[in-house]
Order: structure tokens, then sequence, then C-alpha cells
């Protein structure tokens, strides 16, 4: 069965530093890739995704995230962290067989003054 | 285009009542999905509608149930509350189940069980 796994359940780092917060997912195909947002008391939205194509993908606010294949990763990132960007990420898998997706556990992200 | 709605935002119950939680996707959204959001599960599936038809079903137990109008609006109920049903429920629509992209999600109604 497929399964997503985010390293680290909180991500520390301080304001203009580099944001990098990891996906790995267990797939046998090709699989779409997303990564949504949650910030606090709002429900989630998308961040950006991988459906084909450009293995590096651009998203909103300055996020963005590369498909590595052969890693079986999607690992966001975004070169200067705002204060702003305090919330809780998730990473998402589906497969085009069933069209669901799968969740990894999330990961919060605290940006330090 | 107004997004999802979900209401109520917040309710309290008390364990062994039901509540019945309401979303009313993007206009032309057929799809809609529940999740529950939990601080120690994340986030779990709990069914998918589309065309009034439930498509797929997480793992909960019966008394988590739902349904879904003509409109495309969608009603999740759960009986017999337990403590531990406390949670975010989240709803979230896209056009089609054979749409693999977007779910655009509501901000979710907040039950609390005392």
């Amino acid at each position: 069965a497929q399964s997503v796994t985010q390293l680290g359940s909180h991500v520390s780092v301080s304001e203009g530093a580099l944001v990098l917060l990891r996906c790995n997912y267990s797939s046998s195909v090709p699989p779409y890739l997303f990564w949504y947002v949650q910030y606090p008391n709002q429900g989630l939205q998308l961040l950006l995704k991988y459906t084909t194509g450009a293995t590096l993908v651009k998203g909103i606010n300055g996020f963005e995230a590369e498909f590595k294949k052969s890693e079986t990763s999607f690992h966001l990132t975004k070169p200067s962290a705002h204060m702003s960007d305090a919330a809780e990420y998730f990473c998402a898998v589906s497969e085009e067989s069933n069209y669901q997706l799968i969740w990894g556990a999330g990961t919060k992200l605290i940006i330090k003054p | 285009k107004a997004g999802v709605t979900q209401t109520p935002r917040y309710l309290i119950k008390t364990r062994g009542q039901q509540v019945t939680l309401s979303c009313s996707p993007i206009s032309g959204h057929r799809s809609v999905s529940w999740y529950q959001q939990t601080p120690g599960q994340g986030l779990q599936f709990l069914f998918e509608y589309f065309s009034e038809t439930q498509r797929n079903k997480g793992n909960f137990p019966g008394r988590f149930s739902g349904r879904q109008f003509s409109n495309s609006r969608s009603e999740m109920n759960v009986s017999t509350l337990e403590l531990g049903d406390s949670a975010l429920y989240l709803c979230a629509s896209k056009p089609s189940v054979l749409n693999t992209g977007e779910l655009f999600f509501g901000e979710g109604s907040r039950l609390t069980v005392l």
C-alpha cells in the first residue's frame, strides 16, 4: 500500500533561513505529488503539485519542490523563511488507479525571529 | 467563485449525543470528501461522495455516516459521541472522483465532546 513519510513533526528555522521540509513516498508507479499548507484555524490549501513534466515545481509564496524518482522524494524548499510561513505542511500522494490522496502526518514549521 | 463552506464552525456536545455537520462544495464540484483531523492521528479520511453515492470509505466505525444531496451539498453525522471524536472535521471538494488534481478545503468544523 502507498505510504507517505514526512521527516520531523516540527521543524524550526530562523527568519531568513532556508526552509527544507522532507517528504518520501512509497510507490511502484509514478505518482501525483502534492504539498498543502494549513494556517492556524484554517483548512488546507494547495501549495504546489507534480503530475507530469518538469520535476522542479514552483508553487505559491516562493515555495518549490523537486520530484526525485530515484529517491522517491518530493522535498519542499523555500530560500528565505518569513514569519508568515509558520504553519503546518502536508505532503500527499495519489495514484491514477484510484485517485485517492494518501497523506503524510504533517510537519509544523516554526519560524524564529 | 465561493469556496467550500462548512457549518457550524464550532460546536460543543456531550458524550452520547449526535452531531450533524454540513458542507457546501464549490459550485460545479460534484465530489465531496470528509476528513477528521486530530493532533495525535493527523488527517484521517472518512469518506467521499459523488453523485449522491459513497465512493470511498475510510476506516471509521459505523457511528460515522454521511450523505450527499442532489445539489452536491453533503452532511456527515456522528452518533453516540465519544470523547475521542473531538476533532476538526474538514470537508473538501473537487470536480469529479476521476480528478487527481487539487482538493479544495473548507475551514472546518471544530467539534468538542465533553
